[in-house]
């Protein structure tokens, strides 16, 4: 079966420390992995995404991921967090590029502090 | 702004009631996508259109859901004889061409069944 997990619901961080908001995967066949974060009251905003290439993925906002094949991981990365940065981050996977469904983690709040 | 649009942003209905959305995808944006969000979790597939046929449904989406993009371009989703378990954010997203590329997701509708 497909998978995604978060393991932690909330990552607290100081503004200009490094974060990092982990997701894991299970899939059978090469996985599609993508990072979205959802700001209130607003839509889902895509950041990265994995297909396939470099294991480091370079997104939106500064923020990178690391895909990790032997510990199935997807972690999502940024060398400095801002006080903006504080928003709900999904790490998404994608099975198949055959079906339209992405299968989404539960969600990490990300809160950056001044 | 040519992002997705949808309508309305909230509905509060009473059980029993029919309710429908909409969604206007980004203009030539081939695939069309629901998902529905409850409080504290990821978004959930709900079926999704490649134009205006209808590939994939969720086992989520019951007899009581139906969605249709008649002439591939908007598309709404009918929800009849509501429940409270119905209650949640019902997020519309599109995307353009093949597999496994970036989901462009709308502001949603939000539903409160009392």
């Amino acid at each position: 079966a497909q998978s995604v997990a978060q393991p932690e619901d909330q990552v607290n961080v100081a503004e200009g420390n490094p974060l990092t908001v982990k997701c894991t995967y299970s899939v059978s066949g090469n996985p599609y992995l993508f990072w979205y974060v959802q700001y209130p009251n607003r839509g889902l905003q895509f950041l990265l995404k994995y297909i396939t290439g470099d294991n480091l993925v370079k997104g939106s906002y500064g923020f990178e991921a690391e895909f990790n094949k032997s510990q199935t991981s997807f972690h999502l990365k940024k060398p400095s967090a801002l006080v903006s940065d504080s928003a709900l981050y999904f790490c998404v996977l994608h099975g198949s590029s055959n079906t339209g469904k992405l299968i989404f983690g539960q969600g990490t709040t990300l809160q950056v502090k001044p | 702004d040519t992002g997705v649009s949808q309508d309305p942003r909230h509905k509060i209905t009473k059980r029993g009631q029919n309710v429908t959305f909409r969604c206007d995808p980004i203009s030539e944006h081939n695939r069309l996508y629901w998902y529905r969000q409850t409080l504290g979790q990821g978004p959930e597939f709900l079926t999704y259109f490649q134009n205006e046929a209808q590939l994939e449904k969720s086992r989520l989406l019951s007899d009581r859901f139906s969605a249709e993009r008649p002439k591939g371009s908007f598309s709404t989703l009918e929800i009849q004889r509501t429940e409270q378990g119905d209650s949640a954010m019902y997020l519309c997203a599109s995307s353009v061409g093949q597999g496994s590329g970036e989901l462009f997701f709308g502001e949603g509708s939000r539903l409160t069944v009392l």
